[in-house]
């Protein structure tokens, strides 16, 4: 089975942090997602890799930024934190590039920005 | 962009009965996917629709895609506690990665 890890299940930070979110697979997929999810808004995508060092932007990446050095791993970055960003972040991981491939997530991190 | 709704927005049912709900999209489509959210948890990938299949069974899951209403349903049979959850459908965005979410179905599963 597919594992997805995210580091925290909870997070409490101060404005203007810069606060990071990890997040590993161990299937050697190619493509890893991060999205954030509200209430009555669904998810919606942060940003995306489908590479090592590759990364594309999503419908909402402003605030944030992304880093993949190695393939199980793509960190998530708020560069200066703000209330705004309060939210359940989604990490998700799939086997190769297409739309018909089924997404892995992990447990999500419940981030509280004070 | 949001291209996938779910309807109804809840539902509660009574253990043993059946509970259908709906997902509509806009634009055309070669697959669609649904997912299942447990409160606190992440999604977990339940079953994938192609365009050119009318029907699929997973289990207690049932679900149809009429691509000519742009729509789909999900039936979930015998329903059990352990089903209480959120239900998502998934379409993708143009032809590339990207998948794009409707807001949810949550599913309430009465002992």
């Amino acid at each position: 089975d597919v594992k997805v890890t995210q580091s925290s299940r909870y997070l409490v930070k101060r404005t203007g942090e810069k606060v990071f979110l990890e997040c590993v697979q161990d299937m050697d997929h190619e493509n890893m997602f991060w999205y954030r999810q509200d209430p009555g808004l669904g998810l919606r995508l942060i940003y995306f890799s489908y590479d090592v060092k590759m990364k594309e932007k999503g419908d909402i990446p402003e605030g944030y930024s992304v880093s993949r050095e190695k393939k199980e791993r793509f960190s998530l970055i708020l560069e200066s934190a703000s209330t705004n960003q309060t939210s359940m972040y989604l990490c998700a991981s799939s086997l190769y590039g297409g739309s018909n491939q089924p997404q892995h997530f992990g447990d999500g991190t419940r981030l509280s920005i004070l | 962009s949001q291209q996938g709704e779910e309807d109804p927005q809840a539902l509660s049912i009574q253990e043993g009965e059946n509970a259908t709900m709906n997902c509509s999209y806009k634009t055309s489509i070669n697959n669609l996917q649904w997912y299942r959210q447990n409160s606190g948890r992440g999604l977990v990938h339940l079953i994938l629709i192609r365009s050119n299949e009318r029907e699929k069974h997973s289990g207690r899951l049932r679900v149809t895609l009429d691509t000519s209403k742009k729509s789909s349903s999900l039936l979930i049979t015998a329903s059990r506690a352990a089903d209480t959850a959120s239900y998502f459908c998934a379409t993708p965005l143009s032809n590339d990665y990207k998948l794009s979410f409707g807001a949810g179905t949550t599913v309430t599963v009465r002992a």
